[in-house]
């Protein structure tokens, strides 16, 4: 009865490098999500997946962040060549097709560049 | 555009006492869902209680409860009886499905049970 993984917990990048962070969602979840929350604040939602396509990517803040999820099961959220302002926790949640059922949180990945 | 409002930074409660963190939200929408999200040092966030727009009833989770006035677009989270364990992050979220299934968060109330 495994929950969300997340992996790396902790990433601490210097600026301008690459950095893939992994989501292991609820086997049998259709839906997967991407959230950053930076230090004292809300959750800034990123991308959604319904199945392996996002229909929504508009909350992704530039073109050096991207997202794919593969066999409706593992994603990676991908940020290139990264900035200080990308520091924050990266939470990735899972749930059923079906929208009212709840969010299933990881514990988040959490991102330092320096 | 949906948003979600909450007005209370932190708060703090004596234990065994009742509080009550506010939510409010704006939506042109006329279906959509309401949760209250805990999350606690351990950055693990859970959800507390979940409220259907088209229900009239308050949604009620042991010591949890909401009061959901649609029509002032409020959804207050009331915790009774508050524990140790209760001091978290509360984050207000509305979702909408014509929206694409995405979730809202407010800020965030910080709260702290006071033993």
């Amino acid at each position: 009865g495994a929950g969300v993984s997340q992996s790396p917990s902790n990433k601490v990048t210097e600026k301008g490098k690459d950095v893939e962070l992994r989501c292991d969602p609820i086997s049998g979840h259709t839906a997967l999500y991407w959230y950053r929350q930076r230090l004292g604040q809300g959750l800034e939602f990123l991308i959604y997946f319904q199945g392996n396509s996002a229909p929504d990517k508009s909350g992704l803040p530039s073109d050096r962040f991207s997202a794919e999820r593969t066999g409706e099961s593992v994603s990676t959220l991908t940020i290139q060549r990264t900035q200080q302002e990308d520091s924050a926790v990266y939470l990735c949640a899972s749930s059923y097709l079906f929208e009212h059922n709840e969010q299933f949180f990881g514990p988040g990945t959490r991102l330092t560049v320096l | 555009a949906q948003t979600v409002t909450q007005s209370q930074p932190e708060m703090s409660v004596q234990e065994a006492e009742t509080v009550t963190l506010s939510c409010t939200y704006d939506t042109s929408e006329n279906n959509y869902y309401l949760f209250w999200y805990k999350q606690p040092p351990s950055r693990q966030m859970i959800l507390v209680i979940r409220q259907e727009a088209y229900k009239q009833q308050n949604a009620t989770e042991n010591r949890f409860s909401v009061n959901f006035q649609k029509a002032a677009k409020s959804f207050s989270l009331k915790i009774s009886d508050s524990q140790l364990g209760d001091t978290a992050m509360y984050f207000c979220a509305f979702m909408t499905p014509n929206t694409g299934n995405q979730f809202y968060f407010g800020t965030g109330t910080s709260l702290t049970v006071i033993p």
